[in-house]
């Protein structure tokens, strides 16, 4: 059964330096996004993706954040400059198509920025 | 802004009982999705809710969901250890991202 996958599966990183978190959606689904969960607390929605660009983010997404589809298979999300809040578990997802169909999960890229 | 809730947040409940989860949502969706998570891991989508009044049932889970009234419910019939998990609504809006709830963790014992 086709699934979402992300590399790495933990991450740690010092304050200030580049990560780039990596997922491979499901094949043919061409909706994509990307979640954070503060450890304990409830996903939070980052960021949209379609037709290789950005449809809707939220406030979290600010200029430190960047998601790029560079082929036919990968989706990244790169944070520039780490700030310690951003320790969390990110979590990419896919869906098919709109109107309604699930979105997947992949099982998630635990970052500790310390 | 879009506020998702949920109650109770917390639920410890004695294998074979019943018990229902409410998600209530403060602005207008017609589709509701219901996730499962289990400690450390990922999201596994239990339920999609697609239109006023849909009922879904899987094994001992069954939701339900009122647009009119934004309120969704799972309900949980006579409780299993394997059921402990945390549960998340979430209601779909605009490209279609999810707004995920409190969250509930349910806990079953003998």
């Amino acid at each position: 059964e086709p699934e979402v996958t992300q590399t790495p599966s933990h991450q740690v990183t010092q304050m200030g330096q580049e990560v780039i978190l990596r997922c491979v959606p499901i094949s043919n689904h061409l909706y994509f996004y990307w979640y954070r969960q503060i450890l304990g607390q409830k996903v939070e929605f980052l960021v949209s993706f379609y037709n290789n660009e950005i449809s809707e983010k939220s406030e979290i997404f600010d200029d430190q954040f960047s998601v790029e589809r560079p082929d036919g298979s990968n989706f990244t999300l790169k944070i520039r400059s780490t700030k310690l809040e951003d320790s969390a578990m990110y979590f990419c997802a896919s869906r098919k198509n709109m109107g309604g169909s699930e979105q997947y999960f992949g099982p998630g890229t635990r970052l500790t920025v310390t | 802004e879009l506020k998702v809730e949920q109650n109770p947040l917390f639920l410890s409940m004695q294998e074979g009982k019943n018990y229902t989860i409410y998600c209530n949502y403060s602005t207008t969706s017609d589709r509701l999705y219901w996730y499962r998570q289990d400690p450390g891991k990922s999201l596994e989508s239990l339920f999609v809710l697609l239109s006023n009044g849909a009922v879904k049932q899987e094994g001992r889970l069954m939701a339900s969901l009122d647009t009119k009234a934004r309120l969704s419910t799972l309900h949980i019939t006579a409780a299993v250890h394997d059921l402990s998990a945390t549960y998340f609504c979430a209601p779909g809006i605009s490209s279609d991202k999810l707004i995920f709830g409190t969250g509930t963790r349910l806990q079953v014992f003998p």
